[in-house]
């Protein structure tokens, strides 16, 4: 059962280019949320969405940023017209519908990609 | 608002001293979870614990504990007789589950070093 799959792991990028980090959850899960990791800093929540649908963008910037998850297919976050400031770690995260209290416990990060814009 | 303030940047120790890293959490919500996570050199996310608010059991995992205290919204964390290969950054997280919305607050996080 292969985990949340990202890719690329490196991407670099000149600035004004455009970024496309890619997610596969993990299989049976419909829930992704994708997460931004400054250097030296902790994660911040960006979005969380559901098939075909964005439920909470509360963490997005406001500009330049967007994220999908079709029907089929993985999530894709898109970053448009790159600057330096975007050079960080992306992580994603999958989880089933509903846990709840479960004991096993589904939410799962991939390895991230890190942007990196010269 | 969700916060999670650990206030250790950075903790050395040496190889087999125990070593305790702390978490303090703000939330108005009566129901939440608790994280720890561990990011080594190698940069992948790797969970360690998730606790509900209300079970404030402590929780021991071999050489990892962890002291839930709701009455200082703290969740600490405590690595005994620590190894070189413990050396990574930890990060406390919180959530509020709201419909199914599981999104994580992180801590700053805390880079352990263990020295040999």
């Amino acid at each position: 059962n292969a985990g949340v799959m990202q890719n690329p792991r490196h991407l670099v990028r000149r600035r004004g280019q455009e970024a496309r980090l890619r997610c596969s959850p993990m299989k049976g899960h419909s829930h992704v949320y994708w997460y931004r990791q400054l250097p030296e800093e902790g994660l911040k929540f960006m979005v969380y969405l559901q098939k075909e649908n964005i439920i909470d963008e509360s963490g997005m910037p406001k500009e330049r940023f967007s994220a999908e998850f079709p029907k089929e297919g993985p999530s894709i976050l898109r970053i448009q017209q790159v600057v330096r400031g975007d050079s960080a770690a992306y992580f994603c995260a999958s989880s089933p519908l509903g846990q709840g209290d479960q004991t096993n416990y589904g939410y799962t990060f991939g390895s991230g990609t890190r942007l990196t814009v010269v | 608002a969700q916060k999670v303030t650990q206030a250790q940047t950075e903790i050395s120790v040496v190889e087999k001293e125990d070593v305790t890293l702390d978490c303090v959490y703000e939330t108005r919500d009566t129901t939440y979870y608790l994280f720890w996570y561990k990011q080594p050199p190698s940069g992948e996310l790797v969970f360690l614990i998730r606790r509900n608010s209300f079970d404030e059991q402590n929780e021991i995992s071999g050489r990892y504990s962890w002291n839930f205290q709701k009455s200082t919204s703290s969740f600490n964390f405590t690595i005994t007789a620590s190894q070189v290969v413990d050396s990574a950054v930890y990060f406390c997280a919180l959530s509020t589950p709201n419909f199914g919305n599981e999104k994580l607050t992180f801590g700053t996080g805390t880079r352990l070093t263990i020295i040999p």
